[in-house]
Formats: C-alpha cells, sequence, structure tokens
C-alpha cells in the first residue's frame, strides 16, 4: 500500500526567500495535517483539512505560511519569506475523517528544510 | 490545555538491557495514547497505541499502559537491540482528533 507521499526530501533556502512543499495524501484518506518538528522537539500541528475545507489552522503563523487542498486530495504548504526559525522537518500525515478516530494516521517521510 | 511531558534523552543501553521511557500527559476528556518511532531520516512509524485507561498496548517487544491515575504511558521493552536505536515520541490525541507530541527521547543501544 502506498503510503503518504512528500517532496521534495530537502530544501536550502536563504531567508526570505519563498519555498512550497507537495504532500500526496493515502487514497480515500479525507483528513490531512501538516506539521512542523523543529530539531530536539516533537512535532507541532500547523493545519488541518478535511477534504478541501480547513478544520484548525490556529497554530498556522499566517503573516507567512499558507497552506491549500484545492481539489481535497494533494495539498501545498508554502512559506513566504522564510526565516531562519522556519528551520524544520515538515511533516505531512493524512487519516480517515473524524467520525472513524482518525483510523489510518500515517505520517509520510517529511521534507527537511533548512534556511541560511 | 493538552500536553505530554517524556524524560530526556540521550538514552544509552547495552543490548539485552531493560529499557524505561517515562511519559506522562495532561489533558481534558478521554484521549487516546500512543508511542511513536523515528529511525534516522525517517518519517514517524505508529509503535503502539491504547484507547482508554488500563489499556495496554504492545508491538515487537514494546509495551504501555494507560494508567489514567497517574497520567501516564510509560515505554517498555524487557530486552533491547541495537536496532532498536532510535528516536521515540509520546503523544496523545484528543477528542478533536489532534495529536501533542512529547519532545522526543533518544535511544542509543550498544552492542
Amino acid at each position: 500500500e502506498a503510503g503518504v507521499a512528500q517532496s521534495p526530501r530537502y530544501k536550502i533556502i536563504e531567508k526570505r526567500q519563498s519555498v512550497a512543499f507537495w504532500c500526496n495524501p493515502i487514497s480515500g484518506h479525507a483528513t490531512l495535517y501538516w506539521y512542523q518538528q523543529i530539531l530536539g522537539q516533537g512535532p507541532k500541528l500547523l493545519i488541518q483539512f478535511q477534504n478541501n475545507g480547513v478544520v484548525d489552522d490556529s497554530q498556522l503563523p499566517k503573516d507567512r505560511f499558507s497552506a491549500e487542498r484545492l481539489k481535497g486530495v494533494d495539498s501545498t504548504l508554502k512559506i513566504q519569506p522564510a526565516k531562519l526559525e522556519d528551520s524544520a522537518v515538515y511533516l505531512c500525515a493524512s487519516s480517515f475523517p473524524d467520525g472513524l478516530k482518525g483510523y489510518g494516521y500515517t505520517f509520510g517521510s517529511g521534507t527537511r528544510l533548512t534556511v541560511v | 490545555g493538552n500536553s505530554v511531558t517524556q524524560m530526556e534523552g540521550p538514552v544509552t543501553l547495552s543490548e539485552e538491557a531493560f529499557l524505561t521511557i517515562n511519559c506522562t500527559y495532561t489533558a481534558t476528556g478521554y484521549p487516546s495514547l500512543f508511542w511513536y518511532v523515528q529511525y534516522p531520516g525517517e518519517g514517524l512509524q505508529l509503535l503502539l497505541k491504547a484507547t482508554k485507561a488500563d489499556d495496554k498496548g504492545s508491538n515487537k517487544g514494546f509495551e504501555a499502559t494507560y494508567r489514567k491515575e497517574t497520567t501516564s504511558f510509560h515505554l517498555e521493552k524487557g530486552s533491547v537491540q541495537v536496532s532498536d536505536s532510535a528516536v521515540y515520541f509520546c503523544a496523545l490525541r484528543d477528542n478533536f482528533n489532534k495529536f501533542y507530541f512529547g519532545s522526543g527521547t533518544k535511544l542509543n543501544v550498544k552492542p
């Protein structure tokens, strides 16, 4: 069974540049999540989608971060402009809807972003 | 609010030693509890879970018991192997399906 696909695996950019990450969830998973994992810390939820609608973006720094899931499948997370403190691994996860208690919750391998 | 606290690492053990990684939580409602493992360069993998008080999750020789009275979910393994070297994350999932992770504990197992 295919897992959650993310690209790129690694990205190095200069501060004030823009960057975008892509996630393709497991087929049939209506719920999609983006997490930020700073080195030495546990993942922190940035945004949660149910199909193409946002369920929770309370932890997303909206002045520089944006995310979309236009067709309810793939999703992109963008940072513009990037800051040094955005250096982290960005994890995507997907699951069946809340009604199934997040059954099948699966994480992707992540995109490691380094801002220099 | 919801939060998870786990013991700081790194934890260094010899092969076949007994492992305990402590995890305590604060939560409202009735959370589910999880242990995830992350090998170098890889994503998070679910190791085990427990969905209600007194449940014991187990997998690959690891186990943890959901203790509501002590708000704990300590991870244990009777005999660790070099291949168990990884970072272990304790997490809770609240009633809104949001995950809260601990800061992770790195385990180094020496031959």
